[in-house]
């Protein structure tokens, strides 16, 4: 089974500062890892997928991810915070031939001016 | 705007009742996913149809049930809502059964009071 641990539901950087969520998996057989957005009352939207290419995958809106397998980490990151990064975001984890998705518990971003 | 829409937007409704909240997927996605967002329990897939075929359930009461039609569209039922069915419920859809990057809606919020 998968499992998806998000290390800190409440993160808080300045804008212009690094952003950096934490996302730790479990998978007994090698994963497809996915980053959403949830911007407030709205639906999940796709930032960035790994499925067993590049490592360094990069996104949209400036953010990027990098699969280490020796970490079982995929941690996303953006160089510089913007208010409209302002939002939560869920880590998740499927494998081939799996069918869903599961998920983390989210981590909520906020930018201070 | 992912292209999978979800109605009603909002429903509140009694303990007890039944109510039916619909999906259409994306054109020419054949696969339909259900998942639960609640505060307590995080995002949860609940079952997925492919095709008008049932192909994978996860966490579902067995007071919940869902159908996809031939047009593609999917709706949920939920009976017997209890207060703890208060949830967002999304709706994603892909072009194929497995592994494939999901596209979710932007949600029906239901309040059971």
């Amino acid at each position: 089974a998968q499992s998806v641990t998000q290390l800190g539901s409440h993160v808080s950087v300045s804008e212009g500062a690094l952003v950096l969520l934490r996302c730790n998996y479990s998978s007994s057989v090698p994963p497809y890892l996915f980053w959403y957005v949830q911007y407030p009352n709205q639906g999940l939207q796709l930032l960035l997928k790994y499925t067993s290419a590049a490592t360094l995958v990069k996104g949209i809106n400036g953010f990027e991810a990098e699969f280490k397998k020796s970490e079982t980490s995929f941690h996303l990151t953006k160089p510089s915070a913007h208010m409209s990064d302002a939002a939560e975001y869920f880590c998740a984890v499927s494998t081939q031939g799996a069918q869903k998705l599961v998920f983390g518990q989210g981590t909520r971003l906020t930018i201070n001016p | 705007d992912s292209g999978v829409t979800q109605t009603p937007k909002h429903l509140i409704t009694a303990t007890g009742q039944r109510v039916t909240l619909r999906c259409s997927p994306r054109s020419g996605d054949l696969s339909v996913y259900w998942y639960q967002q609640s505060l307590d329990q995080g995002l949860q897939f609940l079952i997925q149809y492919y095709n008008g075929e049932e192909r994978a359930k996860g966490n579902i009461l067995e007071r919940f049930s869902a159908q996809q039609f031939p047009d593609l569209h999917s709706e949920l039922n939920l009976s017997s809502l209890e207060l703890g069915d208060s949830a967002l419920y999304f709706c994603a859809s892909s072009p194929r059964p497995v592994t494939d990057t999901q596209y979710f809606g932007p949600g029906t919020r239901l309040t059971v009071l």
